[in-house]
């Protein structure tokens, strides 16, 4: 089945600054990539998601890119805010409209003010 | 903005007890899920469910656990005989065609 590794666990970065996740996936027929947003006792929120036809998706202050040969995709986050601390998840999923994920084990962002 | 949502938002029951998790997905998607978070841990994946039957299911979805669609609304999870490690976060979620997830608010129970 599918792995997904996430780095780093924590990362610490001062307002202003950008904040760089990643992820890595094993299994090449993984079509689809979400990144989830989860704060203390909260649901995992969407915040972009990306297909294995698109190498780079932005959507204002977050951008995804995805290299299928590596199997590696990031998460950029420009401009970061003290809002934007939070527990962030990369995910990969092989199946077709059925989406069974695959978590990352997860990145506690802290954008210090 | 449509929601999914779900009840209990805690259960708290004694090791062996049986436990039902509600939600109500998303009224025109097809697809609903369940995942688990276990404190400080990643959303692992349980099942999935689509035209009124399993479509994938992962390791931790043993016999102890079962879903069901009682009604056009409601999607449940039922684990027969708690076990301490079943403590977590329950997650319901759907999704459409499209097949972004949209997860409800958590389940937390709590197995003493």
């Amino acid at each position: 089945g599918e792995n997904v590794e996430q780095h780093p666990s924590t990362l610490s970065v001062q307002e202003g600054d950008s904040a760089v996740i990643k992820c890595t996936y094993s299994d090449s027929a993984s079509n689809y990539f979400p990144w989830y947003k989860q704060e203390l006792g909260k649901r995992p929120q969407l915040i972009i998601d990306i297909r294995s036809n698109v190498g780079e998706k932005k959507d204002q202050r977050i951008a995804v890119t995805l290299n299928k040969t590596a199997k590696h995709f990031s998460l950029h986050i420009t401009e970061t805010q003290p809002e934007d601390s939070a527990v962030y998840f990369c995910a990969a999923s092989s199946s077709g409209s059925a989406r069974q994920l695959t978590f990352g084990s997860g990145t506690q962002l802290t954008v210090l003010p | 903005e449509p929601e999914v949502t779900q009840t209990p938002s805690h259960q708290v029951t004694q090791m062996g007890q049986e436990v039902i998790l509600r939600c109500v997905p998303i009224s025109n998607h097809l697809y609903f899920y369940w995942y688990r978070q276990i404190l400080g841990q990643k959303v692992e994946f349980l099942v999935s469910f689509y035209n009124n039957e399993i479509s994938e299911k992962s390791e931790i979805f043993d016999d102890q656990f079962s879903v069901e669609r009682p009604d056009g609304s409601n999607f449940t999870l039922k684990i027969r005989s708690t076990k301490l490690e079943d403590s977590a976060m329950y997650f319901c979620a759907s999704s459409s065609d499209t097949g972004e997830l949209f997860f409800g608010e958590g389940s937390r129970l709590t197995v003493l």
